[in-house]
């Protein structure tokens, strides 16, 4: 799981902006994910993308966008629309198949 | 979709106990089971894992066992160690081909020297 990075580390949001999470991996994986963490709750799946340009929405993919144009990069917009964005978010990647999923540092959204 | 759930959510034991945490899955079709560790602010880490076709894995005081008919699977941790106190998450890859992963809750395990 080294091979995946997630920045920045800590992230301060202010109200009505946008803010991207950027995660990356070098290990060749085809499959990138992001998830929410709560306290007291397990991971919640955002979006999730099996190969480049192309992706599919988790349980909650409303008020957060993604994009990917490289394999190796799975960046995450928090947009305006997410009115309750304080969370740890971790970006996970794996090959296709019977793969488990490695996770990158995550990243601890704030809003101030 | 898939829906799994841990339980306990919270669990002492005493150091050289044993320690048994149960998730139960609603997916017949799953058929991958990773559990992770989680240190506080940390990235969950791979422990151990199991697949559909096998019914129990160990890995020296890890094991995982796997009950298809009652779509259950469970940690065990022997000889726990204070080390061993973190939160455990279970997961299921589900059946489809959006190699989508479901998580538990998690399970806070303290461990008392």
């Amino acid at each position: 799981d080294g091979g995946i990075t997630q920045s920045p580390k800590y992230l301060f949001r202010k109200e009505g902006q946008n803010v991207t999470l950027s995660c990356e991996q070098n290990l060749n994986h085809d499959a990138m994910y992001w998830y929410r963490q709560d306290p007291g709750q397990g991971l919640r799946l955002i979006y999730y993308s099996q190969i480049v340009n192309d992706f599919q929405k988790g349980d909650i993919a409303e008020g957060y966008s993604v994009s990917r144009e490289k394999k190796e990069s799975f960046p995450l917009t928090v947009t305006s629309a997410q009115k309750n964005p304080t969370a740890f978010y971790l970006c996970a990647s794996s090959r296709l198949g019977l793969e488990t999923q490695y996770f990158g540092p995550g990243t601890r959204l704030l809003v101030l | 979709g898939e829906n799994v759930e841990q339980h306990p959510s919270t669990l002492s034991v005493q150091e050289g106990d044993s320690a048994v945490i149960k998730c139960t899955y609603s997916d017949s079709a799953s058929n991958y089971f990773p559990w992770y560790k989680q240190e506080l602010g940390k990235r969950p880490q791979l422990i151990i894992d199991i697949r559909s076709n096998v019914g129990e894995k160990k890995d020296q005081r890890i094991a995982v066992t796997l009950n298809k008919t009652a779509k259950h699977f469970s940690l065990h941790i022997t000889e726990t160690q204070p080390e061993d106190s973190a939160v455990y998450l279970c997961a299921a890859r589900g059946g489809g081909t959006g190699n989508q992963f479901y998580f538990g809750t998690g399970t806070s395990l303290t461990v008392i020297p």
